[in-house]
């Protein structure tokens, strides 16, 4: 049973414009939740983080919204561009495990056309 | 600049076959985890070690055994390699996470059980 879930296997967005990524989880013992961001070939990269006692952060272009109440995540990308095509996964941190056992969803591809 | 470092990109193993996954990391960094990524599945959490000489079981550590000898090195071992094995496995390192560091993830290994 996934706790952590990317509901949407691929997105296609145009260039400029805004790419909503979506992530949904089943347990409230999270302390923290995570974007990481993964070319071909390549390992993920962290994005972006958010802590379980916000509800927003912002980093540039990249911006996570959480809603604890309805246990969904978002990552809001403005303007998207042709280099923001990769696979992004959602993970989160259960409590009380030391931050070891980040659980991940099963990833987004994410296509912006030029 | 964190460096992760797996020394197989590619290997193709026989059934059977024992297999040594090696990782890596220039950062000093107290922990290192074992990821495979699988399609539709994420990352999955095979072992993790937070010291030399020390190992914990991820969720799917059935098949796998790990070792670390030395802090900057993390070593996976497929005792008898399964086709089901067929996986892009994930050396990842950390410092302490409970003060919210991210993970760093290698490039991958690509395996191939046949």
């Amino acid at each position: 049973d996934q706790q952590v879930k990317q509901n949407s296997p691929s997105l296609s967005v145009q260039e400029g414009r805004i790419s909503i990524l979506n992530c949904d989880y089943t347990n409230s013992m999270f302390d923290y939740f995570l974007w990481y961001k993964k070319y071909p070939a390549e390992g993920p990269t962290f994005l972006i983080s958010i802590s379980s006692i916000k509800d927003k952060n912002e980093d540039g272009r990249f911006t996570v919204f959480l809603n604890k109440s309805a246990k969904h995540l978002s990552l809001h990308i403005v303007p998207s561009q042709p280099g923001d095509s990769a696979v992004y996964f959602c993970a989160a941190r259960p409590l009380n495990t030391g931050g070891f056992k980040t659980i991940f969803g099963a990833g987004t591809r994410l296509f912006v056309k030029a | 600049d964190v460096k992760v470092t797996q020394s197989s990109r590619y290997l193709v193993k026989r059934t059977g076959e024992k297999v040594f996954l090696e990782c890596v990391q220039d950062m000093d960094h107290e922990n290192m985890f074992w990821y495979r990524q699988d399609p539709g599945l994420g990352l999955r959490l095979i072992y993790f070690s937070y010291d030399v000489k020390m190992k914990e079981k991820g969720d799917i550590p059935e098949g796998y055994s790990v070792s670390r000898e030395k802090k900057e090195r993390f070593s996976l071992i497929l005792e008898s390699a399964s086709t089901n094995q067929t996986s892009m496995y994930l050396c990842a390192s950390s410092g302490q996470l409970s003060s919210g560091n991210t993970i760093y993830f290698g490039e991958g290994s690509w395996l191939t059980v046949v």
